[in-house]
C-alpha cells in the first residue's frame, strides 16, 4: 500500500509554545489530506481537509487560527498547533488520498502524540 | 455516510478465526463497505473493502449479507499482533475531499 509518513513521532512542548507536525506522502500524490485527532480511548476525530493550493476545510469546532494547517505541494502537509494548552495534548494523525491509488482507499500516517506541559 | 453498528469488544484465541460483525441496514445501493483497523498507537491501516460481493485478500474476508444490511470481517488465523480497534464505515467511493469518518469500532483482543 501507499505509504504516509509523519514527523516527529512524539514530541513534548511547554505550554504557550506552537508545535509543527509534518505528514508527507512518499510514493505518491496526495491531492487531498486529512488531519485528526484522538483522545485516548476514544475513537479518531476529524480536524480539517485540505486540498494542495487551497485553504483548509475545518470541522465545527475546530479552530482555524490555533490549527493551522498548510497544503502547499502534492506531498506535504503540515499541521501547527500555536500557542499550545495541556488539552491540546492528543494523537494527531494525518491521511492522504491521491490519484492513480485507487480513490476508494484513505492512507494514514503513524500518528503523532504531542504532550504540552 | 451510513451508520453502523459493532460490539464494543470481542475476544478470539490465537490460531483461530476472528469474526467481527457490522450492522450497516441504512447503507444506500451505492456505498461501499470499508474495514480499518488502528493497533495501539498506530495510525489506522487499511483491510478491506467491497460492495456487494464476498472479498478476500491476504489479510482478511469480507463477507456481506445478501441484503447488505450486515457484514462480516473474518480473520481466518487470528495472531496476537492482530489486537487492535476494528472499525466498519460505509461510505461511497470515489468521493474526492470527503473524507472516513470512524465510529467506536471493535476492540478485538486475540488471547494466547
Amino acid at each position: 500500500g501507499a505509504v504516509v509518513s509523519q514527523h516527529p513521532s512524539r514530541v513534548i512542548c511547554k505550554s504557550g509554545t506552537s508545535v509543527k507536525i509534518e505528514c508527507r506522502s512518499l510514493d505518491f500524490q496526495a491531492t487531498t489530506m486529512f488531519w485528526y485527532r484522538q483522545f485516548p480511548k476514544k475513537s479518531l476525530m476529524l480536524m480539517a481537509t485540505s486540498n494542495e493550493g487551497s485553504k483548509a476545510t475545518y470541522e465545527q469546532g475546530v479552530e482555524k487560527d490555533k490549527f493551522l494547517i498548510n497544503h502547499a505541494s502534492l506531498t506535504l502537509s503540515t499541521l501547527t498547533v500555536t500557542s499550545a494548552h495541556p488539552e491540546d495534548s492528543s494523537f494527531y494523525i494525518c491521511s492522504a488520498r491521491g490519484p492513480g491509488l485507487g480513490e476508494e482507499t484513505q492512507y494514514f500516517g503513524p500518528g503523532t502524540r504531542l504532550l504540552v506541559l | 455516510d451510513a451508520k453502523t453498528t459493532q460490539p464494543p469488544s470481542m475476544d478470539c484465541a490465537e490460531g483461530r478465526a476472528a469474526n467481527l460483525p457490522c450492522n450497516h441496514s441504512t447503507i444506500s445501493g451505492n456505498e461501499y463497505v470499508y474495514w480499518y483497523r488502528q493497533i495501539h498507537s498506530q495510525g489506522p491501516q487499511y483491510i478491506i473493502h467491497g460492495l456487494k460481493n464476498n472479498e478476500t485478500n491476504e489479510m482478511a474476508s469480507l463477507i456481506i449479507t445478501e441484503d447488505r444490511k450486515s457484514s462480516t470481517l473474518i480473520l481466518p488465523h487470528a495472531t496476537l499482533r492482530d489486537t487492535a480497534v476494528y472499525y466498519c464505515i460505509v461510505r461511497l467511493p470515489y468521493s474526492g475531499n470527503t473524507p472516513l469518518v470512524f465510529g467506536k469500532g471493535t476492540r478485538l483482543s486475540v488471547i494466547a
